[in-house]
């Protein structure tokens, strides 16, 4: 069945430093991919999208590129900020329209 | 964009009593909606895929007896937790598959999530 493999938590970083959080996937056929992320006590929100080979999905100086070649969709950012820390779920959706996540990578970004 | 309601946030019960959490899509219908049981860990688990007007589709180990689930228009579905103990402490999510993107993408939203504590 369908997978996701995030990177273990937490990621601790100072502020304006570079993020990655990688992220591989197993899945039959062609999913689009997400990055979900949650705020301490909120629920999810949709952070970007990408639904085919080499799409990059962008949003609030966040990228990922869907990489098909290595089943890949690594988050990155170029220079955190305090407000960014949170969790970060990657997640899958295929044909059957049954969202998969991967376990989290919690962010902490200190002044 | 579309939003989904979740209610309440979060709701303190005594052991044996039931509990109902509701998920509203706010301005959009959707056929289908998620229950995910969220643990301390961060992990999301699947625990109902809801579809409107039929039964739901639970994972296994979920049990559909104490976790009730009811679909009953396009933008509303109810979870109730009957008989709640202590173990069933936790934070629950819903999400609502939206209707905008093409074939195969989905949107999927969620609502801000129920914090369970059974006393």
């Amino acid at each position: 069945g369908d997978s996701v493999t995030q990177m273990e938590g937490p990621v601790t970083l100072s502020e304006e430093a570079f993020l990655t959080i990688n992220c591989t996937y197993t899945a039959t056929g062609y999913p689009s991919l997400f990055w979900y992320v949650q705020y301490p006590g909120e629920g999810l929100q949709l952070l970007l999208k990408a639904t085919k080979a080499d799409d990059k999905g962008s949003n609030k100086g966040f990228e990922a590129t869907y990489r098909k070649e290595t089943t890949s969709f690594h988050l990155e950012k170029g220079s955190v900020q305090v407000s960014d820390s949170a969790v970060y779920f990657c997640a899958l959706m295929g044909g059957s329209y049954i969202p998969t996540f991967g376990r989290g990578t919690s962010l902490i970004v200190h002044p | 964009g579309a939003v989904v309601s979740q209610h309440p946030s979060w709701v303190i019960c005594k052991s044996g009593t039931s509990v109902k959490i509701e998920c509203r899509s706010l301005d959009f219908q959707a056929t289908t909606m998620f229950w995910y049981r969220q643990f301390p860990k961060q992990s999301l688990m699947l625990m109902a895929t809801s579809n409107e007007g039929s039964k739901a589709t639970y994972e296994q180990g979920v049990e559909k007896d104490k976790f009730l689930i009811n679909h009953a228009s396009l933008t509303l579905s109810t979870l109730t937790v009957t008989s709640a103990h202590p173990e069933d402490s936790s934070f629950y999510i819903c999400s609502a598959l939206g209707t905008s993107g093409t074939s195969g993408t989905g949107e999927l939203f969620f609502g801000e999530g129920s914090r369970l504590t059974v006393l």
